[in-house]
Parts: C-alpha cells; structure tokens; sequence
C-alpha cells in the first residue's frame, strides 16, 4: 500500500523568503508519480507541480521547485520569493504507474507573514 | 479554473436523505475520480470511472454508489445520510485510466455537503 506522510502540519513564511515543506512516501510500485497540490481558502485542489519517478532531474514550475530523494522516498517542495497569495493548505500526493488515484498526506498549512 | 465543473456548490441535508452530486470532466478526458474531504479523514478516495466503467474502488461505503453515463459525466450518490458524510466532495479527472505522464488528475471545485 502506499501511503504519504507529511511531518509538519503547520508551517510559516516572512513575503519575499524561501520556504520548504517536507514529504516522506513510501510505494510498491516501480512506476509512480509525485504531486503537490495547494488548496487555499477557497478550497480548490490547484496543481503546483507533478514529478515523475523515473526522472531524476528536479522538477521546477517558476518559483516552486522539489527536492526528489529516490532512495530516502523523500518528496519537499520549495518555495522561492514567497508571496502572500502563497497561502494555503500544501498537499503531496502519490500516483502508482498501475493506479490512477492519488493517495494524499494530511496536509501542510502554510501562513505567509507581510 | 480547470475546466471541471460540480454541482451543486452547497448541499444542506437532513440526516437519512438521498443526495447526488454531478461533476463534468474536462474536455476530452475519460477519467473521474471521486474524493472526500473531511476533517477526520482527510482527502480520501472513493471510486474511478473510465470511460463508463468503473476501474478502481477506494474507502466507498455501501450507501455511496456512483455512475458515469455516455456523456462522461458523472453523478455520486450518497443515501442514508449520516452526519459523518459531511464533507467536501471533489471530482477530478484525467486524460487516461491510470497513472502515467498524460494522467494529472485536475480537479473540480467541490461540492460541500452538510448533513444535519
């Protein structure tokens, strides 16, 4: 089975600095997918960044980028120039190559001080 | 906005009443998910379609039944409802059946459902 756990469940941020939010997964599969999703307080599921597990190159999305640790299943997102808009519930989530949906870690609340 | 629509919004119910939710994939995807949010549970999934047929079942309770009709859209049916079935309520879909490059599941913007 695969499971997501996300260590912090709170996290803070000054505007304008570098923030990183951990993630540990553990999966069977041989071919599997990582995700971050932010939902803000409206409560949309918004894609931030997907990696695949074969690549070892870094994914990277404007100022979001991941730290992809294959061998210690370690998955952190980093967040570069924060901004206020940032604020949100981050979310990791994984995807076998066998199984479409997404099994989710319990979340990340980040606040984004001015 | 990811091109996935739900309905309704807000759904407010008594407790041991029928209630369906509606999602619309995006254009030219054959995939949907169901999943709920609750306090307790966290984001958890219930059930996929493919292409009308159902593919893969997560943590659905009996009295939670889905549908995907030709259209490809999807309906979730929630019956004798308990105030533990409040929740949000996403819809997500996706080009293929599983995971893969071209799957990225986008998702719809909820339905929240309160039972009381």
């Amino acid at each position: 089975a695969q499971t997501v756990t996300q260590s912090q469940p709170e996290m803070s941020v000054q505007e304008a600095e570098t923030v990183t939010l951990s993630c540990t997964y553990d999966t069977s599969e041989s071919d599997y997918y990582l995700f971050w999703y932010k939902q803000p307080p409206s409560r949309q599921m918004i894609l931030v960044i997907r990696q695949e597990a074969y690549k070892q190159q870094n994914a990277t999305e404007n100022r979001f980028s991941v730290n992809f640790q294959k061998a210690a299943k370690s998955f952190s997102l980093k967040i570069s120039d924060s901004q206020l808009g940032d604020a949100a519930m981050y979310f990791c989530a994984s995807q076998g190559g066998s199984q479409g949906n997404l099994i989710f870690g319990k979340g990340t609340k980040l606040s984004v001080k001015p | 906005d990811s091109g996935v629509t739900q309905t309704p919004k807000h759904l407010i119910t008594a407790t041991g009443q029928r209630v369906t939710l509606r999602c619309s994939p995006r254009s030219g995807d054959l995939s949907v998910y169901w999943y709920q949010q609750s306090l307790d549970q966290g984001l958890q999934f219930l059930i996929q379609y493919y292409n009308g047929e159902e593919r893969a079942k997560g943590n659905i309770l009996e009295r939670f039944s889905a549908q995907q009709f030709p259209d490809l859209h999807s309906e979730l049916n929630l019956s004798s409802l308990e105030l533990g079935d409040s929740a949000l309520y996403f819809c997500a879909s996706s080009a293929g059946p599983s995971g893969g490059s071209t799957d990225t599941q986008y998702f719809g913007p909820g339905t929240r459902l309160t039972v009381l």
